[in-house]
């Protein structure tokens, strides 16, 4: 079983809807991360949170908008998404994102844009 | 800039047979290396570590050896299994550019079918 819970495991949306997709872990981690998967590929690194403050924001679209509400969560909203954007969204920890300490990742959210 | 290259694949085996996914890298500073597995319709676990050069790390009877002479963390395994089926990456992590967080810069990621 994986220490880092994501929600919703599956997720389909309409361009014009608003959804939002869930992160948890209890190790502790004061580090965060979100990561997008298309098909095939490596994850590509979206937005770093350490000790609750964005720290690394990788050019990303602001129709993707960060937030983490305490050290233990974080959440992704999304609004006006395009067809594109439909991907595997991970979401991963590590202890104070200052080390080189590996990430655990969650098995990720599926999100279809139609 | 940091860079991760590893054979692409797919690889595809028979079962017990030996394998080898080769991974070099580029990187300024003292990287950590990880290889990362990836089972269908599931996250990224951690594989195995090295955190500095001429360590080996291993686990589930994988083994890779960091090789700082030739920048190299090549994956290896004697026996496969048909359970062992999955994507793997190479990724290491160091400190981005202008700032102290680390990043992981990951390889393009290699598929693995091991047939019975």
């Amino acid at each position: 079983d994986t220490e880092v819970t994501q929600t919703p495991k599956h997720l389909v949306m309409g361009m014009t809807n608003k959804k939002s997709l869930k992160c948890e872990q209890h190790m502790g981690h004061r580090a965060m991360y979100w990561y997008k998967q298309k098909a095939k590929k490596p994850p590509e690194l979206m937005f770093v949170y350490s000790y609750e403050k964005l720290s690394i924001n990788e050019s990303v679209p602001s129709r993707f908008s960060p937030e983490c509400p305490n050290s233990s969560l974080l959440n992704l909203h999304l609004h006006a998404l395009q067809p594109e954007d439909s991907a595997l969204y991970l979401c991963a920890s590590s202890p104070t994102g200052v080390e080189n300490s590996p990430l655990h990742f969650g098995n990720g959210t599926r999100l279809t844009v139609t | 800039g940091n860079s991760v290259t590893q054979m692409e694949g797919p690889v595809t085996l028979s079962e017990e047979a030996f394998l080898t996914i080769n991974c070099t890298y580029t990187a300024t500073g003292y990287p950590s290396l990880f290889w990362y597995v990836q089972y269908p319709g599931e996250g990224l676990q951690l594989l195995l570590k090295a955190t500095k050069a001429d360590d080996k790390g291993s686990n589930k009877g994988f083994e890779a050896t960091y090789r700082k002479e030739t920048t190299s963390f090549h994956l290896e395994k004697g026996s496969v299994q048909v359970s062992d089926s999955a994507v793997y990456f190479c990724a290491l992590s160091a400190v981005g550019s202008g700032g102290s967080n680390y990043k992981l810069t990951f390889g393009k990621g290699t598929l693995l079918t091991v047939n019975p």
